[in-house]
């Protein structure tokens, strides 16, 4: 069964910790995405990568960063978490392959910033 | 960022009923799909759309591509409790892979 794995399900952080959310995909996809969820916001992308090493901003980067080492994996980094980014974070990947651009998800990591 | 609008925001209907929810673009897109979250999960593809006019069943859902590509509707027939969660459509349009999501319809089942 193909996936979308994302390390932590809950996570509680402090004010001005550095936050790793990692996710690892085994579908060989090319492109990864993160959103995140919030009540009565929908899903807001953050950023996306259409290639290792490449990153792109989506439409809400602002207090976060993003890499990809390998294809498979692409992690989110919250450089100095505040309360403002508790939310439900969302991985997804995709392939360019066979005229389908479904998205695959992760079960999400809900975040808690105290 | 671009946006689609989804409508309604909830339901909250009797066990039996049907449901019917749809989602609008200012932009021409070229595919449709829609999102099924149960809580505490991430969404999952339920129906994908690739041509305009385009109606596709899968069981108890149905769902239309709009003929000005402009948007697109998700029918579900004779709702059970297992249907709760959050209903998400989502349009990519030619350029690129990213897909541009709708906030959502949240769909609540009383038995």
């Amino acid at each position: 069964d193909v996936k979308v794995t994302q390390s932590s399900r809950y996570l509680v952080k402090r004010t001005g910790e550095k936050v790793f959310l990692e996710c690892v995909q085994d579908m060989d996809h090319e492109n990864m995405f993160w959103y995140r969820q919030d009540p009565g916001l929908g899903l807001r992308l953050i950023y996306f990568s259409y290639d290792v090493k490449m990153k792109e901003k989506g439409d809400i980067p602002e207090g976060y960063s993003v890499s990809r080492e390998k294809k498979e994996r692409f992690s989110l980094i919250l450089e100095s978490a505040s309360t403002n980014q508790t939310s439900m974070y969302l991985c997804a990947s995709s392939s360019n392959l066979g005229g389908t651009y479904g998205y695959t998800f992760g079960s999400g990591t809900r975040l808690t910033v105290v | 960022g671009q946006q689609l609008n989804q409508s309604p925001q909830s339901m909250f209907i009797q066990e039996g009923e049907d449901v019917s929810m749809n989602c609008t673009s200012s932009s021409i897109f070229n595919t449709w799909l829609w999102y099924k979250q149960d809580p505490g999960e991430g969404p999952v593809l339920l129906i994908a759309l690739y041509k305009a006019g385009e109606l596709t069943s899968n069981g108890r859902l149905t769902a239309q591509f709009g003929i000005t590509r402009k948007d697109s509707f998700l029918n579900i027939s004779a709702s059970i409790p297992s249907d709760v969660g959050i209903y998400f459509c989502a349009g990519q349009s030619l350029k690129g892979n990213k897909l541009v999501f709708g906030a959502g319809t949240i769909l609540r089942v009383k038995s």
